[in-house]
């Protein structure tokens, strides 16, 4: 099973600035790689599939990036609701596996 | 508007079982693999079980085979999952998502609001 690490755990970061998120797999995941938020309460919301397509409806300040074994997540100007918390998941493999998660909040 | 609603969830006690649904509408739904997701009280994500299109396949986490079986009936558009021998660490919000791409791994792009099992005496 492919472990997926997520860092920092808690990223604290103003509003407007900018947020850059990591994500690590134990073995190449090629680009097979999706970013999801979820805000509390909420279910996740697919962000990024293909380590950089924007799902449909994501606003173009979401980008990710990344091959093989480390991938990125960037917010480019923070919005206020975009304090939640964010996931990573391979699919390149079966079975498929998430990341542990980096919280965003407001510093 | 394409949607996922889970019902079914509730308490019960361990060694007991459930059985969850999840009716799709908004989309073809017997063109899509589907998969259970669960997310235990304050932790992260933990994919559960898929279904290919036409039933033919299913796939589990080592943690649920034998005990947790996913199932679907094209005709009313719904998404099963029986739970039998649960125990608590089975204790989780259980979430239906559709699979868009064509293959047994996949990302998830549809998902419900979910539906909260809990396993307690």
């Amino acid at each position: 099973e492919i472990v997926m690490t997520q860092s920092p755990a808690t990223l604290s970061v103003s509003p407007g600035e900018r947020a850059t998120l990591s994500c690590r797999a134990s073995q190449s995941v090629s680009s097979n790689l999706a970013w999801y938020q979820q805000k509390p309460g909420q279910a996740p919301r697919l962000l990024i599939y293909g380590a950089s397509t924007r799902a449909t409806g994501i606003p173009a300040r979401f980008s990710g990036s990344g091959s093989g074994t480390e991938f990125t997540l960037t917010i480019s100007s923070l919005q206020s609701e975009d304090f939640a918390v964010y996931y990573c998941q391979q699919y390149n493999n079966w079975p498929r596996t998430f990341g542990p998660g980096t919280k965003v909040d407001i510093k | 508007e394409v949607q996922l609603v889970e019902s079914g969830g509730g308490l019960v006690q361990p060694g007991g079982s459930l059985r969850l649904s999840c009716a799709a509408s908004g989309f073809t739904f017997s063109s899509y693999w589907m998969s259970w997701v669960r997310q235990a009280p304050g932790k992260g994500l933990e994919w559960v079980a898929n279904i290919k299109q036409d039933g033919s396949e299913k796939y589990y986490v080592d943690s649920v085979k034998g005990r947790f079986t996913i199932s679907r009936d094209n005709a009313k558009n719904s998404l099963y999952l029986q739970m039998n021998s649960l125990r608590a660490e089975d204790t989780a919000v259980y979430y239906c998502a559709r699979d868009p791409t064509n293959y047994d791994s996949s990302y998830m792009d549809v998902w419900g609001k979910g539906t909260t099992v809990t396993v307690s005496s």
